[in-house]
Parts: C-alpha cells; sequence; structure tokens
C-alpha cells in the first residue's frame, strides 16, 4: 500500500520569509513518482514537479526548490522569499511503478502568506 | 491552461437521487482518472478510463460508475447518493495509463448532498 503524510495541516507566514512544506512517503515499490501539486481557491489542481525515484538531484525552479531524500523517504518543497500569491494548498503525491497513474495524495498543507 | 473542462460547477442532489458529471480531456488525450477530494482533505482516486475501458479503480463502491467517449469525453455517475457523496470531483487526463507523467486537471465540480 502507498502511503503520503503531511504533518503539516496548516502553515502561517509573513510575505518575503522562505517556507519549507514537508512531505513524507511509503511504498513498496521500487520504482515510483513523486508530485506536488498546488490547488488555489478556485479548486483546480497545478502540477508543479514531477520526480522519479532514481532522480536524486534537488531541483529549483525560481522561488521554488525540491530537497529528495530516498534515505528517508521525504520529498520537501521550499518557497523562497513567499509572495500572497503562494497562498494556497500544496499536494504531495506518489504514483507507484504498477499503478498507471492513479495518484496517492497526502492530506495537503494550507499555506497562508500575510502581507 | 489545461484545455481540461467540466460541467457543472456545483450541483446540489437529495440523497438517495444519481447525478452525473462529465468532463471534457485534452485534446488528444486518452486516459481519464476522477478523485474525490472530500472537504479538507487531499484527492482519492476513483477510477481511470482508457479508450472506453475502465483501466484501474480505487476503494470506491460499483455505485460509483464512469463512462468514457471517442470524443475525448466522460462521465462520472453516482448512484443513490448519500450525504459522505458530498465533495470535490475532480478529473484529470493525460496521454497513456502506463506513463506517470503530470496529469491535467479540470477545475471541479462541488456536489453538495442533502
Amino acid at each position: 500500500a502507498q502511503k503520503v503524510t503531511q504533518a503539516q495541516t496548516e502553515i502561517s507566514v509573513v510575505e518575503k520569509e522562505d517556507v519549507t512544506l514537508d512531505c513524507v512517503y511509503e511504498t513498496r515499490d521500487t520504482t515510483y513518482y513523486l508530485f506536488w501539486y498546488k490547488q488555489p481557491p478556485s479548486g483546480e489542481l497545478v502540477f508543479l514537479i514531477r520526480r522519479n525515484s532514481f532522480d536524486e538531484q534537488n531541483e529549483i525552479s525560481g522561488r521554488y526548490s525540491w530537497n529528495f531524500q530516498k534515505s528517508t523517504s521525504s520529498f520537501n518543497f521550499t518557497i523562497t522569499a513567499s509572495q500572497v500569491v503562494d497562498s494556497a494548498v500544496y499536494f504531495c503525491a506518489l504514483s507507484g511503478n504498477n499503478a498507471g497513474n492513479m495518484l496517492t495524495f497526502g492530506g495537503g498543507t494550507r499555506l497562508m502568506v500575510k502581507p | 491552461e489545461t484545455g481540461v473542462t467540466q460541467s457543472p460547477t456545483h450541483l446540489i442532489k437529495t440523497r438517495g437521487q444519481q447525478v452525473t458529471l462529465r468532463c471534457s480531456s485534452q485534446s488528444g488525450h486518452n486516459t481519464v482518472s476522477w478523485y474525490q477530494q472530500a472537504l479538507g482533505q487531499g484527492p482519492q482516486f476513483i477510477f481511470q478510463y482508457y479508450r472506453e475501458e475502465e483501466n484501474g479503480r480505487g476503494n470506491f463502491p460499483p455505485r460509483f460508475s464512469g463512462l468514457q467517449f471517442p470524443n475525448y469525453s466522460s462521465e462520472l455517475n453516482v448512484n443513490a447518493l448519500e450525504l459522505d457523496d458530498s465533495a470535490l470531483y475532480l478529473c484529470a487526463s493525460n496521454d497513456e495509463p502506463g506513463q506517470p507523467y503530470e496529469q491535467y486537471f479540470g477545475p471541479g465540480t462541488r456536489l453538495t448532498v442533502t
């Protein structure tokens, strides 16, 4: 069985602060894929990143960066210099090798960035 | 822009009724997945259709059923609605079921069962 845990249900920061969203996963698959999605109030899930289990390189995209550590089964997401527009619910998700692209989502972290 | 659309946006139904939700996938995408997202929770996989056949199913009872059509549209049908069926229903499309590429999600249909 696959499981994704986002222990932080809600985080509140002041604009320009850095913030890290934690994600811990469980899977028995040797090949798997990890994702982060953003869900603004409109409800649509916006894809942010996909990472496969063989690629542990950290990735940076503008103010966003991701830290994948297989040894601790974690795939954390950091927003640098947060902005009000970053306010949303963020979901970490996992897709196993034999699951097609069925996604197992974590419970989400609500990020509130105050001006 | 993802190109995935869903209708209706909001829907209110009474317990015991039946409901049909619709999704139009991005052009060229022959795989569609449906997810249920209860308030304050992450989406849960309902089922997936590939080339008009069910290609995988999550832990949902048979009263949740689907259809996929050749024109990239699909439906989610729920019979004998229960109060716990109140949720945001999301559809997502992508090219091939075996490829775990990013799925493109629609804006969702919010279903309220009273």
